[in-house]
């Protein structure tokens, strides 16, 4: 059965600084690792993915997320948050048999 | 404009009741979801349904049931042997063109007991 774990249920940083969320998974099989963000009052929407190839992946508004092999990881990293990055965050696994599965989230609060 | 319906947005079911929430997609997705999302327990996965009459459980499809006979329609079913009924119920669907696509969801559906 395939897992994932997200280590922070609640992260409060100040405008400008550095973000690192963790995101663990669990699964034997190829694993397409994605991000989610849930800004307040809106849709789930995919922030970035991973399928093969470069472990470091760009998604939008300068989020980016590296893959991890050894460590069954896919941290989602920002340089510097901004107050309208305040959302919940959610890792999640989809396998090819169509099959997706997310963390408990993360809530981003930026302090302006 | 192309996406995903949820109807009701708030649904109030009584002790015993069985209450069914509604799932429409024109985006002519070939799989589609139902979760549930609980404070603190992020997304759950009840079912998921990848072609016309055939579904799958998910992690916690116990008291839940869904049809899918159509491709633009997955029902999701809450019956009264669900105990604790009361969360916020999202669906999504996604392509499936050999690797999954992302998910498009919903706006969800709050159902609370009276």
């Amino acid at each position: 059965a395939q897992s994932v774990s997200q280590h922070n249920h609640h992260v409060i940083l100040s405008e400008a600084a550095s973000l690192e969320l963790g995101c663990n998974y669990s699964y034997g099989g190829t694993v397409n690792l994605f991000w989610y963000v849930q800004y307040p009052g809106q849709h789930l929407q995919l922030l970035l993915k991973y399928f093969s190839g470069d472990p470091l992946v760009k998604g939008i508004k300068g989020f980016e997320a590296e893959f991890i092999k050894s460590k069954f990881s896919f941290n989602l990293r920002k340089p510097s948050v901004q107050w309208s990055d305040t959302a919940e965050y959610f890792c999640a696994v989809h396998t090819n048999a169509g099959k997706s599965t997310f963390g408990d989230g993360t809530t981003l609060t930026v302090k302006p | 404009d192309g996406g995903i319906t949820q109807s009701p947005k708030y649904l109030f079911r009584k002790e015993g009741q069985n209450v069914t929430l509604s799932c429409e997609q024109n985006l002519n997705h070939d799989a589609m979801y139902w979760y549930r999302q609980d404070p603190g327990q992020g997304l759950r996965l009840i079912y998921y349904s990848q072609i016309v009459n055939d579904f799958q459980k998910g992690d916690i499809a116990e008291g839940y049931s869904v049809s899918r006979e159509k491709k633009e329609s997955f029902p999701l079913t809450v019956t009264s042997a669900q105990k604790n009924p009361t969360a916020f119920y999202l669906c999504a669907s996604s392509l499936l063109q050999g690797r999954p696509e992302k998910l498009f969801f919903g706006s969800g559906t709050q159902l609370s007991v009276l």
